[in-house]
């Protein structure tokens, strides 16, 4: 398929476990983003890439979570020392440049134990 | 208080009836307005987007925004238990590319 991809599509951690979530935006898509998203609510903006640049990281809740795009394609979010809190699902979605249309993936449900 | 308010439902419709959904935000600053809808465990999938002011039709779905009342609104004709999800609005200013949600209306529609 030519959409979003994310991996893995659900993880179970231990309260203090790092964690590496995943992201394959669609082909040719220059912008990347990252939300969360806590159960029966919207979701929030992390951070937003062009390319490899990280434009807006001011959605990121604390110094535990960081994402990259080294080579502006795939993208990871890693939270570090994961808190309970830290449990919800994680989307991503591209953008074909500045477009508003924003593609979203299925999401990663993170579970922090 | 948040930026865009939405009714978290549940709204639970008979098939074929007409839906209204809607959401209120405070900030002028919006100019961009979309529809998301969620199903169950997946994604959210765009279903209308609307610039400024107006209306925008889509074959049973329709969005109306009314700026003057920071007020946006989608209208789903002949419903059918297929639409059943979470439908999400979304609005964005021109300055930023992050989308602020509301939190969701979970719709059922029964056969």
């Amino acid at each position: 398929g030519a959409g979003v991809s994310q991996s893995p599509r659900y993880k179970v951690a231990k309260r203090g476990q790092d964690v590496a979530l995943r992201c394959d935006p669609i082909s040719g898509h220059v912008s990347l983003f990252w939300y969360q998203q806590a159960l029966g609510q919207g979701p929030e903006f992390l951070t937003y890439f062009q390319n490899e640049a990280q434009l807006d990281k001011s959605g990121l809740p604390s110094d535990r979570f960081f994402a990259e795009r080294p080579e502006g394609s795939v993208s990871t979010l890693k939270i570090q020392r994961t808190q309970q809190e830290d449990s919800a699902v994680y989307l991503c979605a591209s953008s074909l440049g500045e477009r508003v249309t924003q593609y979203f993936g299925p999401g990663t449900r993170l579970l922090v134990l | 208080q948040k930026e865009v308010e939405q009714d978290p439902g549940p709204l639970s419709v008979p098939e074929g009836a007409i839906v209204s959904l809607n959401c209120t935000y405070s900030n002028s600053a919006f100019q961009y307005f979309m529809w998301y809808r969620q199903y169950s465990r997946k994604g959210p999938e765009l279903l209308m987007y609307t610039y400024s002011s107006g209306n925008k039709e889509d074959g049973r779905f329709t969005a109306q925004v009314d700026k003057s009342s920071k007020y946006i609104s989608l209208f789903i004709r002949d419903s059918q238990p297929s639409d059943s999800a979470t439908y999400l609005c979304a609005m964005k200013s021109g300055a930023t590319n992050k989308l602020i949600f509301g939190t969701g209306t979970l719709l059922a529609v029964q056969p």
